[in-house]
């Protein structure tokens, strides 16, 4: 599976736009990305995903760029419960066998009064 | 959510003795995981089950085992519990649509 690279740590300011870079230079044409976070003590959270067109849902934007080498989580208007670990990995939605989940550490986002 | 439910929630133990940690689904989902949380490693894969009695290793499988006699439950034992065990572990189960996987709440395990 593709590995990605985040940096280990941000912060940004309360209400303005958070942006999350990952690379995943290996990637294959099968492979989705996904983002998910997590708040302290708690269970990884699902946020989005996709292949290779950009994706908004209520939580957040994904874009990946053209070659798909990398793509940036966007929190649109952080707030402070957004400060959380946010990990992006690389995997292959249907495959059928061995499918290891791996993850990184993450990035770990704090938002700023 | 996907109907994980981890048992216990907390637990401490003594060095030495042996712990099993249940997770269980109500949904069906063929792939289930154990995964270990330590302050600076981030989440690490224990083990993980393909199907009823399918299971293989993860990065961190040294002092583990699981088993998993039906689609419901995956156990976690710590067949000697040390206190390098001590952690908080999640058990997470692959979703069949493309949204990747949905993650149990955790269980605080303290090792003494």
């Amino acid at each position: 599976d593709a590995k990605t690279t985040q940096p280990t740590s941000m912060d940004c300011a309360e209400g303005r736009a958070a942006n999350l870079p990952c690379n995943h230079s290996t990637i294959s044409g099968n492979e989705y990305v996904y983002w998910y976070r997590q708040i302290h003590s708690q269970g990884p959270q699902y946020i989005i995903h996709g292949l290779k067109n950009n994706e908004t849902n209520e939580m957040a934007s994904l874009i990946i760029t053209e070659d798909r080498k990398s793509s940036t989580l966007i929190l649109p208007h952080a707030t402070l419960r957004d400060t959380a670990v946010y990990y992006c990995i690389v995997r292959e939605p249907m495959k059928t066998s061995y499918d290891k989940v791996i993850f990184g550490p993450g990035t770990s986002l704090s938002v700023i009064p | 959510d996907a109907g994980i439910t981890q048992s216990p929630r907390h637990k401490v133990t003594e060095t030495g003795t042996p712990v099993t940690l249940r997770c269980h689904q109500t949904e069906n989902h063929r792939y289930m995981y154990w995964y270990r949380q330590d302050p600076g490693h981030g989440l690490r894969l224990i083990h993980y089950s393909y199907g009823v009695k399918d299971t293989d290793k993860g990065e961190v499988s040294d002092g583990y085992s699981v088993s998993r006699s039906k689609t419901e439950d995956f156990l976690l034992t710590l067949e000697s519990a040390t206190s390098s065990q001590t952690s908080v572990y999640f058990c997470a189960i692959k979703n069949r649509d493309s949204a990747g996987y949905t993650f149990g709440s955790g269980t605080r395990l303290t090792v003494v």
